[in-house]
């Protein structure tokens, strides 16, 4: 089955100062990249993804990278502002709600 | 507010104890998920609902036992519960079998 790694698993940045998150997989059939924040109390909230066809989106401070041949994904975070203090989860899905595989998660904790 | 609505937002059960968990969406989705999210480790998926039947169980004890009367409720009936089974418990739903997943706040478990 498919196996997602999540590094780094803690990562403290000061305001304003980008944040990276990298994420590998295993299954070479995944297409579809979803990146989750949680805050504290809540539920995962899905704030970005991507398919195998593309190699990078962006969604104003956030972007995400693919690399298909080495089967790694990456979230990128510019202009870290204090309300980006969360957990954010990568997972790899090949299709199918029953086959998301999600990471172990980074806490992101942004420094005023 | 993300459509997705979990009660009891926390539990403390014996280990002898029944207990439920509820689970509603208002967002008009067909697939319903129960997740387990225990520290330093990723999501792990338990039971999905598809158009209220259930399509994947990935080898969860008989202790859970999950119900979906209709599309918008799925509950996780609990019994004879261990200590180890303590964690957050986490609602999702989603419009399709490749969508997003919309998560609710979760269920803190507690079993003493």
């Amino acid at each position: 089955g498919e196996n997602v790694e999540q590094h780094p698993s803690t990562l403290s940045v000061q305001e304003g100062d980008s944040a990276v998150i990298k994420c590998t997989y295993s299954d070479s059939a995944s297409n579809y990249f979803p990146w989750y924040k949680q805050e504290l109390g809540k539920g995962p909230q899905l704030i970005i993804d991507i398919r195998s066809n593309v190699g990078e989106k962006k969604d104003q401070r956030i972007a995400v990278t693919l690399n298909k041949t080495a089967k790694h994904f990456s979230l990128h975070i510019t202009e870290t502002q204090p309300e980006d203090s969360a957990v954010y989860f990568c997972a790899a899905s090949p299709g199918g709600y029953q086959k998301v595989t999600f990471g172990t998660g980074t806490k992101l904790q942004v420094i005023p | 507010e993300t459509g997705v609505t979990q009660t009891p937002r926390h539990l403390v059960m014996g280990m002898t104890n029944k207990k439920s968990l509820k689970c509603e969406q208002h967002l008009g989705h067909n697939a319903m998920y129960w997740y387990k999210q225990s520290a330093k480790k990723p999501l792990e998926l338990m039971f999905v609902y598809s158009l209220e039947e259930r399509v994947e169980n990935n080898s969860v004890p008989s202790r859970f036992s999950p119900e979906c009367p209709n599309s918008s409720h799925l509950f996780l009936h609990l019994h004879t519960l261990q200590p180890e089974d303590s964690a957050l418990y986490l609602c999702a739903s989603s419009l399709s079998w490749d969508g997003e997943q919309f998560f609710g706040p979760g269920t803190r478990l507690t079993v003493l």
